[in-house]
Formats: structure tokens, C-alpha cells, sequence
């Protein structure tokens, strides 16, 4: 198994759809888990942290599942401007990320 | 402020050409890294410098030479490029906890090409 591993899309959805992304990890002793957008041409930004089972921030909410090592991304209402790369981001140490491949999200009208 | 600065921004050089990438944060922040990141591949790690000390080096070729003069900023010298070395090269900066929590930020990169 991949250290991080999801699937790459494209994820083409319609502005106001609900989209899922899910992202599995091997290192079941991982404690922080992270969500970054990257815009073409961009640097990655932070879009979610997720410590314990879950976190939600607006239309974004991130779930933990610890026993099955996935945590997935839902993004309500999408809006053209959602349109980007995320990544899911697993620390492999204290100073090491481990990125995924990065799901592509194109909303459309 | 979460913001990591770069310069420049864009970077043509020749293969026998010395140049450097630079880098700045002053978000407190006491480690920073290098990144190489190719077209719709994820960034790959180069270099970490904890507290001002280089604590990892991924195997990256020695044409590759990292410094870091203080604790705001990382530089990045380039030497000797090979084309395939083209990428944007991306800084980023954490709190450097240790508790592998920390949130990386990134600056938004330097894109290279090497002719």
C-alpha cells in the first residue's frame, strides 16, 4: 500500500454539488492529517487540519476514520472558484509530509 | 501573517550558470524546507533545516546547495543545472514543534527553467 494514496480524478461536478474526496494512508500511528488546495501554477495552501475524528469549516468538512485509514473531504454548494488540486498531506515524521498524488476538482456551470 | 516570500519569481538560467533562490519568513518560525515540485506531480522534499542546522537532506544532487543565514531566512544555490532540473521549487516554513502537528506554509515559488 501507498503511504498516502488517492485518486487523482478528475472530479467534474456542477456549481452546487456535493463532492467527496477520499485519502487512505499506511502509517496507522499517524496523529495530524491535512488537506491543502493548489491552484494551477500555485503553491499549496492550507485548506483543513484534522487532529482527532473530524473537522468542518463552512461548506468544507474533513472525517477521520482511524480503523479503516482514510480520512475523506466533502465540499458542499461547490462554487467554480473550489476548482484546484487538493492534496491530502500525511506527516511521515516530525518535519516530513508525505503528499498524495492530489485529486482535481473542476466545478462547472 | 502566514506569508512565505520568494524570489524571483521566474529564473531562466544557462547550465553553466550560478544562481540562488531565496527565501523569507517571520511568522517565528524555526524550521523551513525545499521543495521540488514537476507538473501535476505532488512536491518533493529537498532539504529541512531545523533551528538554522540542516536536518534533512533527501539525496538531493550537490549541484543543489541549501544555506541558511538565520532563523527568517533560507537560500537556495543553484549550480551546474541540468534542464530536467526545470520544476518550481517551492519554500515552505513550520513552527518546528516537533510534535508533528505542525502546519507547513508555503511561499508561492520560484519558477525555473534551465536552458
Amino acid at each position: 500500500r501507498k503511504e498516502v494514496e488517492q485518486d487523482p480524478g478528475p472530479f467534474n461536478v456542477p456549481e452546487g454539488a456535493t463532492v467527496a474526496f477520499n485519502c487512505t494512508y499506511s502509517n496507522s500511528a499517524s496523529q495530524s492529517f491535512f488537506w491543502y488546495r493548489q491552484d494551477c501554477r500555485k503553491e499549496p495552501k492550507l485548506l483543513m487540519s484534522v487532529y482527532s475524528s473530524g473537522n468542518e469549516d463552512g461548506r468544507f468538512t474533513a472525517q477521520l476514520n482511524r480503523a479503516s485509514q482514510y480520512i475523506s473531504l466533502l465540499i458542499r454548494d461547490s462554487k467554480l472558484s473550489d476548482s484546484a488540486t487538493y492534496l491530502c498531506v500525511v506527516p511521515s515524521t516530525a518535519s516530513k509530509l508525505t503528499f498524495g498524488t492530489g485529486t482535481r476538482l473542476q466545478v462547472t456551470l | 501573517d502566514t506569508e512565505v516570500t520568494q524570489t524571483p519569481k521566474h529564473l531562466v538560467m544557462g547550465m553553466t550558470n550560478k544562481k540562488s533562490l531565496k527565501c523569507e519568513q517571520h511568522m517565528g518560525h524555526r524550521a523551513m524546507y525545499w521543495y521540488k515540485q514537476k507538473a501535476k506531480k505532488p512536491p518533493e522534499l529537498m532539504f529541512v533545516y531545523s533551528y538554522e542546522k540542516l536536518s534533512i537532506n533527501e539525496s538531493v544532487p550537490s549541484r543543489f546547495s541549501p544555506e541558511c543565514p538565520n532563523s527568517s531566512l533560507l537560500n537556495l544555490h543553484l549550480h551546474a543545472l541540468q534542464p530536467e532540473d526545470s520544476a518550481l521549487y517551492l519554500c515552505a516554513s513550520s513552527p518546528g514543534s516537533g510534535s508533528g502537528r505542525d502546519t507547513q506554509y508555503f511561499g508561492p515559488g520560484t519558477r525555473l527553467t534551465v536552458l
